[in-house]
């Protein structure tokens, strides 16, 4: 099973929204309304934003928003800040019990 | 406060085993499956499976049969992660997270991370 697909890199200056894509298939992302996202700054573990395509844990800033159309999922974060500069990672259920993840996005605040 | 405690580094020549646990507390173990996940060197997240703490009835991902075994140990709220003949490309950092439901992808807390070095 191949890793979603997301752009290798995004950027945005502060205050600005930026939008990372998560593409599958019909098997993962557009079969399941199972989506999550995961931030991870260098040396530390994946931190959650986002499960279940547009749900935020409690703690997680509305500034990180989730959606999905058809097999791509779209993770936004609104109003830019510098501690956003990290990776991102997109997440699917892909059913028999399975997930795949996203192959990551470094997100640079310019 | 729910946190999960991972093993020390490890470095193991090639051919060797390795066993990483991850020590839960903070919420009742059985009531949240343990996921296994890794990170090679500058790659990105990798789904190793994820283990019932309920029944201990493992599920490994497509290409993560046979060198790997996940295992409990409940009464110490421990999940482990046992790699056998390690291989150069199983030099990663591997986490454990907790996860209410596999489905969902609520995988809301996380293990600090163990680097598994392989080489000789």
């Amino acid at each position: 099973q191949s890793a979603l697909t997301q752009p290798p890199s995004a950027s945005g200056s502060p205050g600005q929204s930026v939008t990372i894509s998560c593409t599958g298939t019909s098997s993962d992302v557009g079969g399941y309304n199972y989506v999550s996202w995961f931030q991870q700054h260098p040396g530390t573990a994946p931190k959650l934003l986002i499960y279940e395509v547009n749900k935020r844990p409690s703690g997680v800033p509305d500034r990180f928003s989730g959606s999905k159309s058809g097999n791509t999922a779209s993770l936004t974060v609104s109003g830019l800040q510098a501690e956003d500069e990290a990776d991102y990672y997109c997440s699917s259920y892909a059913g028999s019990n399975n997930v795949i993840f996203g192959g990551g996005t470094k997100l640079t605040v310019l | 406060q729910v946190q999960l405690v991972q093993s020390g580094s490890e470095l193991k020549m090639p051919g060797a085993s390795v066993k990483v646990s991850c020590k839960a507390s903070g919420y009742t173990f059985t009531y949240f499956a343990i996921i296994w996940v890794r990170q090679a060197p500058g790659q990105g997240l990798e789904w190793l499976g994820w283990i019932h703490t309920n029944t201990g009835n493992p599920t490994y991902a497509q290409g993560f049969t046979g060198r790997f075994l996940f295992s409990l140990d409940t009464s110490v709220s421990t999940a482990y992660l046992h790699i056998r003949s390690l291989k150069s490309e199983d030099t990663a950092v591997y986490y454990c997270a907790r996860a209410p439901s596999i489905l969902t992808g609520n995988f809301d807390y996380w293990g600090q991370g163990t680097l598994v070095t392989v080489s000789s």
